[in-house]
């Protein structure tokens, strides 16, 4: 079973709009992290944010911030007043457990192109 | 600049011939990875190694091997490349739990584009 799901494969949004790239993800694991990467097409990874599982408020990195939703599994992340720059391919990943194995397990991705 | 230094950044391959991917970090970090991506799919790990002297099977490890002989260095080699290891490479590495708040946030490679013919 796929442990992060990630339903659009690409999104358009105008510049200075506010967009949200869903994520849910699957594990029985009481301690996990949640992750936000950016890929724009230079190719190089970008991390952008992080999700604790008992983390008590919302993650929030700048324009980022991540809709954290325990009990439905869904890790979104918002991404406000798009700049162009925005314009990138996003994954959001997973490590489950607390322990020093920090396997990520990643999502398929999703396109989101900025339009002026 | 510290991080990772991937190498070569792309290669073309004739099917069958081996292939060793360099990669090199100076943070000083535990554990390394190499995760490949291809359209559609994500990354998807395919080794790991938690500390020097130690490697373990990702989620796509055939036809791949990895070793790590030292803390820096994590290369990966395809003992006989074929075309479905046409993809893009990425090693990365993260910092192991010494106390406090670690994420265990991934620090990536600029990538190696193989293409096997």
């Amino acid at each position: 079973a796929q442990k992060i799901t990630q339903t659009q494969p690409g999104m358009f949004v105008q510049e200075k709009e506010a967009v949200t790239l869903d994520c849910t993800y699957d594990t029985s694991d009481p301690s996990y992290g949640l992750f936000w990467y950016k890929q724009p097409s230079s190719g190089e990874m970008i991390f952008l944010i992080y999700q604790g599982s008992y983390d008590q408020q919302n993650a929030t990195e700048g324009r980022y911030s991540l809709n954290f939703q325990k009990a439905r599994k869904s890790a979104n992340l918002v991404i406000s007043a798009s700049q162009l720059g925005d314009s990138a391919m996003y994954f959001c990943a997973m490590r489950e457990g607390p322990s020093n194995d920090y396997k990520l397990s990643f999502g398929a991705g999703t396109t989101v192109t900025v339009r002026a | 600049i510290a991080g990772i230094t991937q190498a070569p950044t792309s290669q073309i391959l004739a099917a069958g011939r081996r292939m060793t991917l360099r990669c090199t970090q100076d943070m000083r970090h535990n554990a390394m990875y190499w995760y490949r991506q291809d359209l559609g799919l994500g990354l998807r790990l395919i080794h790991y190694s938690n500390t020097a002297g130690t490697t373990g099977k990702g989620e796509v490890p055939d036809g791949y091997s990895v070793s790590r002989a030292n803390t820096d260095d994590f290369p990966l080699t395809l003992a006989s490349a074929v075309p479905s290891q046409t993809s893009v490479y990425f090693c990365a590495s993260s910092r192991r739990n010494t106390g406090g708040r670690n994420t265990g946030e991934l620090f990536f490679g600029e990538g190696s584009r193989l293409t096997v013919l």
